[in-house]
């Protein structure tokens, strides 16, 4: 268990449809990112926050969006899916803003399934 | 564009024998390099890392090269061991301060008994 909770595990959706995937940080870490990791693709960033505000932005539609909450918890909702938002989505946290050097820890991930 | 490029999707190798996983990127700005290390059904998990005023980190029986005019790292694991078989990740990040990692597509590992 490397303390990064994401809910739920598994997800299988409709086209057009709108679902939040839910991540709690390891406890301590105040940043928290998203990735998206598509079949046969590298991670690719989505979007970071720090203690409740956003701090960094990747390649994430605007069909997309997250927040942090006071409790440092982040969800990210996804809305209008389509079937290419099928993915692994990851969540990670870190202590502060810069966490190069020794990594982010990993959750185990939401798969997301459109059908 | 990918940035961080891993070229081989698996690699085998006999339990004992060294095992090299290579990657390539293309951003000259990338200042710090990583390895994670991934099991079926689980996250991530980082590995080793090196700054770009290094060309060599080690830990244990894993070991880092970067090669800065080739644009090129390697992870080198000695012995490989069964225990090794996960996809393995090279991930960069930029001077800017920006935090986010760019990620390869990964090399899945398999170390044969």
């Amino acid at each position: 268990d490397s303390g990064v909770t994401q809910t739920p595990k598994h997800l299988i959706t409709a086209t057009g449809q709108r679902v939040t995937l839910r991540c709690s940080p390891r406890s301590g870490d105040l940043s928290v990112y998203w990735y998206q990791q598509s079949l046969d693709q590298g991670l690719q960033f989505l979007i970071q926050y720090y203690n409740g505000e956003e701090r960094a932005k990747g390649n994430i539609l605007e069909r997309f969006s997250a927040q942090q909450f006071p409790d440092l918890h982040s969800e990210l909702n996804l809305s209008s899916l389509e079937l290419g938002d099928s993915a692994l989505y990851f969540c990670a946290s870190s202590p502060n803003s810069q966490a190069v050097g020794y990594g982010y820890t990993f959750g185990s991930g939401t798969r997301l399934t459109v059908v | 564009d990918q940035q961080v490029k891993q070229n081989s999707p698996s690699l085998s190798v006999q339990e004992g024998r060294i095992s090299i996983l290579n990657c390539d990127y293309t951003n000259s700005m990338f200042d710090y390099f990583l390895w994670y290390k991934k099991y079926p059904a689980e996250g991530p998990t980082f590995l080793i890392s090196i700054s770009s005023i290094k060309d060599k980190n080690e830990d244990g029986r894993f070991t880092v090269f970067l090669n800065k005019s080739a644009k090129h790292l390697s992870l080198h694991i000695v012995p490989s061991q069964p225990g090794d078989s996960a996809v393995y990740f090279c991930a960069a990040s930029l001077q800017t301060g920006a935090n986010n990692l760019f990620f390869g597509t990964g090399t899945r590992l398999t170390v044969i008994p």
